[in-house]
């Protein structure tokens, strides 16, 4: 079965902290996402990656970047925590051939205080 | 990409058959259609994709006629634990340029 872990189940950091989200998946997936959940908005991409030190922004990348240095782990940054980042991030994995075949970590809870 | 409408919620009893239709009028030749179920404080696991016709595998069964322009998410004599929030995506999966549209899905509760 594919694997994908997240660093934290629960997160809570101060305003203007550097916020550092890990993701690792265990299958040598080639794309690897990054999405945002919150209530009545549904998920949200914020960013994927293709390969290695390759990366796209999805629909809301504003006040986040990542990271990829190996294939089996895609970080999420955010440079300077504000309040309107707390937040479900879930973290995903998928192969090459098929980005809609996606294994989804169990998410890490952030909240921004 | 295409976009997906699907009910916002659905109820249902252990044991029934639950038919879940996503509409996607304007899906595109290449598209395939995948469905998701998300329980509470979960992420999102992947049930099942197709492109035409139907397609089965242990958990569901999808039905999508030969237009292509709506497709049906079948789970099979329910039970509590098909609780969750299920989602239709459409996407072409070579497609370079990847976009996620998981939209609200359709919340499945089932009851005793």
């Amino acid at each position: 079965d594919v694997k994908v872990t997240q660093s934290s189940r629960y997160l809570v950091k101060r305003t203007g902290e550097k916020v550092f989200l890990e993701c690792v998946q265990d299958m040598d997936h080639e794309n690897m996402f990054w999405y945002r959940q919150d209530p009545g908005l549904g998920l949200r991409l914020i960013y994927f990656s293709y390969d290695v030190k390759m990366k796209e922004k999805g629909d809301i990348p504003e006040g986040y970047s990542v990271s990829r240095e190996k294939k089996e782990r895609f970080s999420l940054i955010l440079e300077s925590a504000s309040t309107n980042q707390t937040s479900m991030y879930l973290c995903a994995s998928s192969w090459a051939g098929d980005p809609y075949e996606q294994y989804f970590g169990p998410g890490t809870r952030l909240t921004v205080t | 990409l295409a976009k997906t409408t699907q009910p916002i919620s659905m109820d249902s009893y252990e044991g029934q058959e639950v038919n879940i239709t996503c509409s996607h009028n304007n899906i595109a030749t290449n598209d395939y259609i995948t469905w998701y179920q998300q329980f509470p404080s979960q992420g999102p696991r992947f049930i099942i994709q197709g492109y035409k016709t139907k397609v089965t595998n242990e958990v569901a069964s999808l039905f999508i006629p030969a237009d292509r322009k709506s497709s049906t998410l079948s789970l099979p004599r329910v039970s509590l634990s098909d609780t969750a929030v299920y989602y239709c995506l459409v996407g072409d999966r070579g497609t370079g340029g990847f976009k996620t549209i998981f939209g609200a899905g359709t919340r499945l509760f089932v009851k005793a």
